[in-house]
């Protein structure tokens, strides 16, 4: 079965530094990936996808994530994080044999000091 | 920007009640999606719903849960005798298509259950 790995549970920066989230997935072929961002109180939201073309991609708020095939990896990256960004990220993917469902990680939380 | 509404925010029922969760999803998207998230866990998919039947389930959507579209604009989730375990928020989502997997889901603000 398809799955999404996030290995880190908890982030915790201080404002201007440097943000990776790690997210691996399971799954040998076709497959769209998804971040999602869900701040304190509020509705999941789509920060960036990957569907096909250049595997460098870029979304809202200064978010990009580097889809790796031969990695099975699809890491966000911020170079300079704000205390805005204090929520919680969940990296997602669906595949051709289940276009209907995402598969949702663990989700990281992501946590700034002033 | 177009929303998916949820009512109610958030419920408190008694084990083995009845609870529907209503949703409105964006008016020309044609996927509809029940996710559910257990306080402190991941985000998990119940049930997908296109052309007025279930299109995909997970193991978590047994004979207790229900899906339908009764008027053509709500969307609705009903737990026929909720447990204590069905604490959680329950989020709805919607997509305008779903060809090779690139659908794009927006979701509902969530609704609350609390089974006590």
């Amino acid at each position: 079965a398809q799955s999404v790995s996030q290995h880190n549970h908890h982030v915790i920066l201080s404002e201007a530094a440097s943000l990776e989230l790690g997210c691996n997935y399971s799954y040998g072929g076709t497959v769209n990936l998804f971040w999602y961002v869900q701040y304190p109180g509020q509705h999941l939201q789509l920060l960036l996808k990957y569907f096909s073309g250049d595997p460098l991609v870029k979304g809202i708020k200064g978010f990009e994530a580097e889809f790796i095939k031969s990695k099975f990896s699809f890491n966000l990256r911020k170079p300079s994080v704000q205390w805005s960004d204090t929520a919680e990220y969940f990296c997602a993917v669906t595949t051709i044999s289940s276009a209907s469902k995402i598969i949702f990680g663990s989700g990281t939380r992501l946590s700034i000091r002033p | 920007e177009p929303e998916v509404t949820q009512t109610p925010s958030h419920q408190v029922t008694q084990m083995g009640q009845e609870v529907i969760l209503r949703c409105v999803p964006i008016s020309n998207h044609l996927y509809f999606y029940w996710y559910r998230q257990i306080l402190g866990q991941k985000v998990e998919f119940l049930v997908s719903f296109y052309n007025n039947e279930i299109s995909e389930k997970s193991e978590i959507f047994d004979d207790q849960f229900s899906v339908e579209r009764p008027d053509g604009s709500n969307f609705t989730l009903k737990i026929r005798s909720t447990k204590l375990e069905d604490s959680a928020m329950y989020f709805c989502a919607s997509g305008r298509d779903s060809n090779s997997g690139a659908n794009v889901l927006t979701f509902g603000a969530g609704s609350r259950l609390t089974v006590l």
